[in-house]
C-alpha cells in the first residue's frame, strides 16, 4: 500500500517562502505523477499542481509565477517550494499520487500539514 | 478554469439514511468526473472515479452517476463511519479544480 507523509515548517513568516516535502513508501515515486493541494480554512481543495517523476511539471495558473515543484527518485521524494507567501496561503497541504488512465485521479493522499503565514 | 458547484453545501442525516449530494460542472467534462471523501487529520480517499467507478476497497454503498456537467454522489444507507465531507473534482482539464465539498453530519 503507498504511503506519503508531508514535512516541513508548520509557521512561515510573511513574504517567505514555504518548503515542504512529501516521502513515498510501500511503492516507487517512478512512472507516475505527484501533486500537491491545499485547503484554506473553511474552503474548498484547490490544486497547486503536477510533477511528473521525470521531472516535468504542471501548475496551476493562479500560483505558477510563485511555485517550484522537484523530485528526488533517489530518496523517493517530492517537493514544493511557494514563494512571497501572505496570510492566504494558510492552509493545510496535502501531496498525493495522481494516476492517469485516461483520467487523472488522487488515488492515495498524504494526511496533510497545516501551514500558517503569520509574523 | 471550470468551476464546480456541490449542493448542499452540509446535511444532516441518520444511521441507514439514502444520501445524495450532487455536483455542477460550468461546462461539459464528459465523465471526467471524481469524488473524495476526507476527514480531518487523515488523509483524503478516492471514492469514485471517471464518474461512476467504484475504486478498489470502497464500499458498495457508494455510488455515482452522471455526465456531462451533472454528476451525483449517492450513499444508499449511511453508515456511522461515513460522517466525513465529500468533494468532487474535475480532471477533463488542468487546472484540476474541485467543488466547494459537502458535510455530512449526524442528525
Amino acid at each position: 500500500q503507498v504511503q506519503l507523509q508531508e514535512s516541513g515548517p508548520g509557521l512561515v513568516k510573511p513574504s517567505e517562502t514555504l518548503s515542504l516535502t512529501c516521502t513515498v513508501s510501500g511503492g516507487s515515486i517512478s512512472s507516475y505523477y505527484w501533486s500537491w493541494i491545499r485547503q484554506p480554512p473553511g474552503k474548498g481543495l484547490e490544486w497547486i499542481g503536477y510533477i511528473y517523476y521525470s521531472g516535468s511539471t504542471n501548475y496551476n495558473p493562479s500560483l505558477k509565477s510563485r511555485v517550484t515543484m522537484s523530485v528526488d527518485t533517489s530518496k523517493n521524494q517530492f517537493s514544493v517550494e511557494l514563494s512571497s507567501v501572505t496570510a492566504a496561503d494558510t492552509a493545510v497541504y496535502y501531496c498525493a499520487r495522481l494516476t492517469y488512465t485516461g483520467n487523472y485521479q488522487l488515488d492515495f493522499w498524504g494526511q496533510g500539514t497545516l501551514v500558517t503565514v503569520s509574523s | 478554469d471550470i468551476q464546480m458547484t456541490q449542493s448542499p453545501s452540509s446535511l444532516s442525516a441518520s444511521v441507514g439514511d439514502r444520501v445524495t449530494i450532487t455536483c455542477r460542472a460550468s461546462q461539459s467534462i464528459s465523465s471526467f468526473l471524481n469524488w473524495y471523501q476526507h476527514k480531518p487529520g487523515k488523509a483524503p480517499k478516492l471514492l469514485i472515479h471517471v464518474a461512476s467507478r467504484l475504486q478498489s476497497g470502497v464500499p458498495s454503498r457508494f455510488s455515482g452517476s452522471g455526465s456531462g456537467t451533472d454528476f451525483t454522489l449517492t450513499i444508499s444507507s449511511l453508515q456511522p463511519e461515513d460522517f466525513a465531507t465529500y468533494s468532487c473534482q474535475q480532471s477533463y482539464t488542468t487546472p484540476l479544480t474541485f467543488g466547494q465539498g459537502t458535510k455530512v453530519e449526524i442528525k
